[in-house]
């Protein structure tokens, strides 16, 4: 079964423009989470959905930043005008059971994300 | 506000070893306690996930304590080997949080040949 999947793997843009990342759960993962994971503030979890509704978005840096689940599988985190401080390796989790926590959270490999 | 904290930062041992990695929470009032695992490069991979209700759990050569009422956790590798060698992470969910899981810094493990 494949598992989550991110894309792009690696992003590299200027301060200004616009950044969409993407994510498939896996599916029949009904849960869905973004974190932020930087050398100085560790994997931190920035929003997650419940069968497509976001519940938590108190993770969100500000503004600048937006997620969007269309449909259950795919979503999708912007983030514009981007800055520098932005750069950090951003994670896609999913999970089974309306995110009660039972059961464990299955991670992307990531998208690496460097704001020039 | 919870804070989970990992001992040690990092940890070098001669393949073969037993260990234990250890990560502390300030709030008790937890839901689970998971602990991961991450290789350079990649997402996180799940390795043991412990209810409150529960002590311990075990995965082959792992084994993953609990004393929630102290505040303590203890993942023990037995036997360790090099593919061993990532970080690992724990992260607590707490009973009021929704599905927030909140992580320790982690612990680097290299285990040598």
């Amino acid at each position: 079964d494949a598992g989550v999947i991110q894309s792009p793997r690696h992003e590299v843009t200027e301060m200004g423009q616009e950044v969409t990342l993407r994510c498939k759960p896996i599916s029949g993962h009904n849960s869905l989470f973004w974190y932020r994971q930087t050398m100085m503030r560790g994997l931190e979890l920035l929003i997650y959905f419940n069968n497509n509704v976001p519940i938590d978005d108190s993770g969100m840096p500000e503004d600048r930043f937006s997620a969007k689940m269309p449909n259950a599988s795919f979503s999708t985190l912007k983030i514009q005008p981007s800055e520098p401080r932005d750069s950090a390796v951003y994670f896609c989790a999913s999970t089974l059971g309306g995110g009660s926590g039972n059961q464990p959270q299955h991670f992307g490999d990531g998208t690496r994300l460097s704001i020039l | 506000k919870q804070e989970v904290t990992q001992i040690p930062a990092a940890l070098s041992v001669p393949e073969g070893e037993n260990l234990v990695l250890n990560c502390s929470f300030t709030d008790s009032a937890i839901y689970n306690l998971q602990w991961f695992r991450q290789d350079p490069g990649k997402g996180l991979t799940s390795l043991l996930l412990i209810q409150s209700s529960q002590r311990e759990q075990t995965s082959g050569r792992l084994n993953a304590s609990l004393d929630k009422s102290s505040g303590r956790s203890t993942l023990y590798i037995a036997a360790s080997q090099p593919g061993d060698s990532a970080t690992y992470l724990c992260a607590v969910r707490q009973e009021t949080s929704g599905s927030r899981l909140t992580f320790g810094e982690g612990t680097q493990l290299t285990v040598n040949p």
